[in-house]
């Protein structure tokens, strides 16, 4: 079963726009985790966030943790036709390392 | 791509047959994993290993059994392919260095069941 929800399951904007996806988990975390798949690739690692963090931030992305809300959301500024791709949460919780993952957010950027 | 592979990377099969799927990483990886990712159901988890002969069953393991004879190689088997069973697998690992946390994936095989 999912751990971690997406929200929206699909977004187009416009290039230079940005794009906010969210995630929303059941049950405590260690860390959430998020992925980016092109189109016919495997699932490349963007950023980790551990639970005890609120905000992180890597080049375009921006990610925050709301721990009390379960929740998290990815930003991507400025966003490039390039930033077109599937967009996935996962979280790890208790002894495990393994990441459970959401079923994703589609996003298009158009030129 | 942390140097995985997937063989093959296109199948097509009949309902009934054994399949078999190879993932082969280069760097010695301990822990490594098959996934299938299907429309609306995002990634799940089918097995997984954390070392030589040494598995574990994930959350939808039924239909499919895994070996791990040496570090490098991953193989997940189908018995008798079920039309059900048509999807995306990847393969992925843990990296020692990023503290088991982060997965490296492998470039997917697509498998049609007839």
């Amino acid at each position: 079963s999912q751990q971690g929800e997406e929200d929206p399951q699909a977004l187009s904007i416009q290039e230079g726009e940005n794009a906010t996806m969210n995630c929303s988990y059941k049950t405590s975390i260690n860390n959430l985790q998020w992925y980016r798949q092109n189109s016919g690739r495997g699932l490349v690692h963007l950023i980790l966030i551990r639970s005890n963090e609120r905000e992180k931030h890597s080049g375009r992305l921006r990610v925050t943790l709301d721990t009390s809300k379960k929740s998290s959301s990815l930003l991507i500024t400025a966003s490039r036709a390039a930033d077109t791709a599937s967009y996935f949460c996962a979280t790890v919780s208790g002894g495990s390392y393994i990441p459970t993952f959401g079923r994703g957010t589609s996003l298009i950027v158009h030129p | 791509d942390a140097g995985i592979t997937q063989s093959p990377r296109h199948k097509v099969t009949e309902t009934g047959t054994p399949v078999t799927l190879r993932c082969h990483q280069t760097e010695n990886h301990r822990y490594m994993y098959w996934y299938r990712q299907d429309p609306g159901h995002g990634l799940r988890l089918i097995h997984y290993s954390y070392g030589v002969k040494d598995t574990d069953k994930g959350e939808v393991s039924d239909g499919y059994s895994v070996s791990r004879s040496k570090t490098e190689d991953f193989l997940l088997t189908l018995e008798s392919a079920t039309s059900s069973q048509t999807s995306v697998y990847f393969c992925a690992i843990t990296s020692d260095l990023a503290g088991y946390n982060e997965q490296f994936f492998g470039p997917g095989t697509r498998l049609t069941v007839l």
